[in-house]
């Protein structure tokens, strides 16, 4: 059973930083390319980030790029999500979730239940 | 960047009922980079169709998926009390996924 564990969330003051981690089990960590979608409160889905199986390749939303850094560990089944220089707009549910391919393409066919991030003074 | 429109922004039926729920894109969606996904309050969301058209594991066959370009449309072809949700559809394309702004499926 495909199962990804996210932590690391919490309140966080603007311009201060975050890392984001999820535990993946139940599959072929590095067979999957991984990525990083957002929910602000009461909104819609916001895709952040993605990564290639091998961690070779990333890619980054406007929003985020400069600020965010997506990596992953195959070693530890484990995909990360830095973040710096954090604003009011970055407050959202982070859901990890898994790409159906090696390359991020296509669907995203299983989610974590998300850990919240919340952006205030 | 690609953007998708889904419409109606609310849909209220009744359980036994057609849905349709469309999605347009803001240019040319290739069918294999599109999905749809189910949310209800409180949970992650589930994918229902890739590919335009076809069937995650596990998703009931009331659910159906077509279109192709820059118009899509999710079927579920008679409602049942727990598919009252809100409902995304996603493209990938130019490195990037971007997602429709939703549709809620509510009991009228």
């Amino acid at each position: 059973e495909v199962q990804l564990l996210e932590s690391g969330g919490g309140l966080v003051q603007p311009g201060g930083s975050l890392r984001l981690s999820c535990a993946a089990s139940g599959f072929t960590f590095s067979g999957y390319a991984m990525s990083w979608v957002r929910q602000a409160p009461g909104k819609g889905l916001e895709w952040v980030s993605a990564i290639s199986g091998s961690g070779g390749s990333t890619y980054y939303a406007d929003s985020v790029k400069g600020r965010f850094t997506i990596s992953r560990d195959n070693s530890k089944n484990t995909l990360y999500l830095q973040m710096n220089s954090l604003r009011a707009e970055d407050t959202a549910v982070y859901y990890c979730a898994r790409c159906s391919s090696w390359y991020p393409a296509g669907s995203i066919d299983y989610w974590g239940q998300g850990t919240l991030v919340t952006v205030s003074s | 960047e690609i953007v998708l429109t889904q419409s109606p922004g609310t849909l209220s039926l009744s359980p036994g009922e057609r849905a349709t729920l469309s999605c347009r894109a803001s240019q040319s969606v290739s069918s294999n980079y599109l999905a749809w996904y189910q949310q209800k309050p409180g949970q992650a969301p589930r994918l229902l169709i890739f590919g335009a058209s076809s069937r995650a594991t596990g998703i009931p066959d009331r659910f159906s998926g077509s279109g192709s370009g820059t118009d899509f449309t999710l079927t579920i072809s008679r409602l049942e009390p727990e598919d009252f949700a809100v409902y995304y559809c996603q493209q990938y394309g130019g490195s990037s996924y971007t997602f429709g702004q939703g549709t809620k499926l509510e009991i009228k």
